[in-house]
């Protein structure tokens, strides 16, 4: 069966601090995978996805993302956080014709 | 880029009522659109599948004849709540994919349905 799940529900950070946020998945076809965040009050917006290829991911904003195979996981990382990166994060796959989401990790970033 | 709207933002009805929510791709054709129904504090759950043209396609345990769904135009999907319950309050989202090779998901707003 397909899935995606997401280990960190809320996440806490000082600004200037590294994040990672891990993102699993099961599917034994070819996979697409996505990050989204959704801020406070607005809608999802794509931060970064993997189809092939590269399987080290730069998005938006300064996040990058790497798609371990053999681990089937889709980590989200930035090095350096900021206040405005408070939102809430999704992780989606794996594949484009009907997308499953993570349960969302909320992330808080303290000045 | 590529835009999402959703009207209303928000809507409260009366138990028994139904409610009609339209999303629209306002500067692209959007072949597919999909309804997500999002609990508080909880992710995205995949409503259905339409396609312009065509019958949506739900998933499973989602009742069609209860969540009716259109998709008549290239800009134009509606999900319509009928016989609205309190336990049908919740978050909806559409989101909108153009045909061919396209990939990428738009999502609107979301509308906020309350249920009294």
């Amino acid at each position: 069966a397909q899935s995606v799940s997401q280990h960190n529900h809320h996440v806490i950070l000082s600004e200037a601090a590294s994040l990672e946020l891990g993102c699993n998945y099961s599917y034994g076809g070819t996979v697409n995978l996505f990050w989204y965040v959704q801020y406070p009050g607005q809608h999802l917006q794509l931060l970064l996805k993997y189809f092939s290829g590269d399987p080290l991911v730069k998005g938006i904003k300064g996040f990058e993302a790497e798609f371990i195979k053999s681990k089937f996981s889709f980590n989200l990382r930035k090095p350096s956080v900021q206040w405005s990166d408070t939102a809430e994060y999704f992780c989606a796959g794996p594949n484009t014709d009907k997308l499953i989401f993570g349960t969302g990790t909320r992330l808080q970033v303290f000045p | 880029g590529a835009v999402v709207s959703q009207h209303p933002s928000w809507v409260i009805c009366k138990s028994g009522t139904s409610v009609k929510i339209e999303c629209r791709s306002l500067d692209f054709q959007a072949t597919t659109m999909f309804w997500y129904r999002q609990f508080p504090k909880q992710s995205l759950m995949l409503m259905a599948t339409s396609n312009e043209g065509s019958k949506a396609t739900y998933e499973q345990g989602v009742e069609k004849d209860k969540f009716l769904i259109n998709h008549a135009s290239l800009t134009l999907s509606t999900l319509t709540v009928t016989s609205a319950h309190p336990e049908d309050s919740s978050f909806y989202i559409c989101s909108a994919r153009e045909g061919g090779n396209s990939y990428e998901q738009y999502f609107g707003p979301g509308t906020r349905l309350t249920v009294t």
